[in-house]
């Protein structure tokens, strides 16, 4: 069974504040893939990225990066210089490949507020 | 480049009764995934179908919930005789395979009365 852990549940930062959100994940399947989604209060879900279970490099987009660690299973978030429009709920997800069977395990989500 | 379209937005419905949800996949996707996601919490798989087939439906409830994807038209996710219990937002997901991540529509608020 797969299993995400959010242990952040509310976060609060003022603008311009770096903040990391933390993942931590468990499988046992070798090849999987990890995501973050991101829900803003208007309800929708946007992925952010995806990652393999082979590809360890860390990725950056922007003011968004990722610290991928298989030593530690954990798939963490940071946001640089944090903006107002950042405030949503951040879901960190994971699905592994076992025959047909891609369906996403997400944890419960971390709701962070950026105040002005 | 119409996104994974869901409709309607929000749904009540009276105890007992029907809800249909609809979800039509982005263009040159065949495979949907339904879940659900409760107030607080995150989200949880229900179904997953390709068209005109159920791959996994691990995550359905054994009663009072189907699934579909038929040849032709939307995906419908159908809840039968609804309780308060139902009351969620419902998210459909779509992706060309099952490699691709998936993508999600704006989901369906259903509220139970």
């Amino acid at each position: 069974a797969q299993k995400v852990t959010q242990a952040q549940t509310e976060i609060s930062v003022v603008e311009k504040e770096d903040v990391t959100l933390d993942c931590v994940y468990e499988t046992r399947d070798t090849t999987y893939y990890l995501f973050w989604y991101k829900q803003p209060p208007s309800g929708e879900l946007v992925f952010l990225i995806r990652r393999n279970s082979f590809d360890e490099q860390n990725e950056i987009s922007g003011r968004y990066s990722w610290n991928f660690q298989k030593s530690t299973s954990s798939f963490n978030f940071t946001i640089t210089a944090s903006q107002v429009v950042d405030s949503a709920v951040y879901f960190c997800a994971l699905s592994v490949r076992s025959g047909a069977n891609s369906k996403l395990t997400f944890g419960k989500g971390i709701t962070l507020s950026v105040r002005p | 480049n119409a996104g994974v379209m869901q409709n309607p937005r929000h749904l009540v419905r009276r105890r007992g009764q029907e809800a249909r949800l609809r979800c039509s996949p982005m263009k040159g996707h065949s495979h949907v995934y339904w879940y659900r996601q409760l107030p607080e919490e995150g989200l949880k798989f229900m179904v997953y179908l390709q068209k005109e087939n159920i791959i996994d439906e691990s995550g359905m409830p054994k009663e009072r919930f189907s699934a579909e994807f038929p040849k032709e038209g939307p995906s419908i996710l159908r809840i039968q005789q609804v309780v308060r219990g139902d009351s969620a937002a419902y998210f459909c997901a779509s992706s060309p395979d099952e490699n691709q991540p998936q993508h999600f529509g704006d989901g369906t608020r259903l509220s139970i009365l």
